[in-house]
């Protein structure tokens, strides 16, 4: 399974963009990456999820570059219920998911 | 997607004792996934439930720790057995999110142990 490397937290204001970034050097070509956030005393939630180039929902964008070798969650103007720790995961659906460490995004007022 | 509940939502145990997590889904599922998520860490998987057949485990995780039971498309129980406090965890139950990509799962809200 391909590993993915995040920063261990990251802090912003309210109403700031936020682009929280994940490698994944070792992707697989059947690989798909999947990013779910994660609030205290919760399960993770799915946000989003991407193969290649530009993925957009009613939550965030996911902008995924041609070596797909890395990607960036985007979160536009971000508010304090957006403080949570947030999982990139790549696999291809045949095997289960490996979570690794997550980035712990902290929103300021 | 599909609702998950599980039970109980927290206890508090005894050392050497067992406790059986229960996990409900509304809808019919191949595959149900056990997870561990101790203090302040990310999640580990514990093992892959699939009904009719045995559990799959992952390293580091052995049935008789952590039998699982599935009896049916809708339904499992993970038990945590002989519990020590090093098993003081969030255990979460969950499953593939249908129709959906490959890796989209809905969890459960989890049982918070603590082991006393």
């Amino acid at each position: 399974l391909a590993k993915t490397t995040q920063p261990i937290s990251m802090d912003s204001y309210e109403g700031q963009e936020v682009n929280i970034t994940c490698s994944h050097n070792n992707i697989a070509t059947n690989d798909y990456i999947t990013w779910y956030q994660q609030f205290p005393s919760q399960g993770p939630r799915f946000i989003i999820q991407g193969y290649k180039t530009k993925v957009t929902n009613e939550v965030a964008s996911l902008f995924i570059p041609a070596d797909r070798k890395s990607s960036t969650l985007s979160l536009p103007r971000v508010s304090l219920s957006d403080t949570a720790v947030y999982y990139c995961l790549v696999g291809d659906g045949n095997t289960p998911l490996v979570f690794g460490k997550g980035t712990r995004l902290s929103v300021i007022a | 997607s599909a609702v998950i509940s599980q039970k109980p939502s927290r206890d508090i145990c005894q050392r050497g004792t067992s406790l059986t997590i229960q996990c409900q889904v509304d809808s019919q599922v191949t595959m149900m996934f056990w997870y561990r998520q101790q203090p302040g860490q990310s999640l580990t998987l514990i093992a892959t439930a699939n009904q009719g057949s045995e559990a799959t485990y992952e390293s580091g995780f052995v049935i008789d720790k952590f039998p699982i039971s599935r009896p049916n498309l809708t339904f499992s129980t993970l038990t945590v057995s002989n519990m020590s406090p090093e098993d003081s965890s969030i255990y979460l139950c969950s499953v593939e999110r249908q129709g959906a990509g490959a890796n989209v799962l809905t969890f459960g809200a989890g049982s918070r142990l603590t082991v006393l």
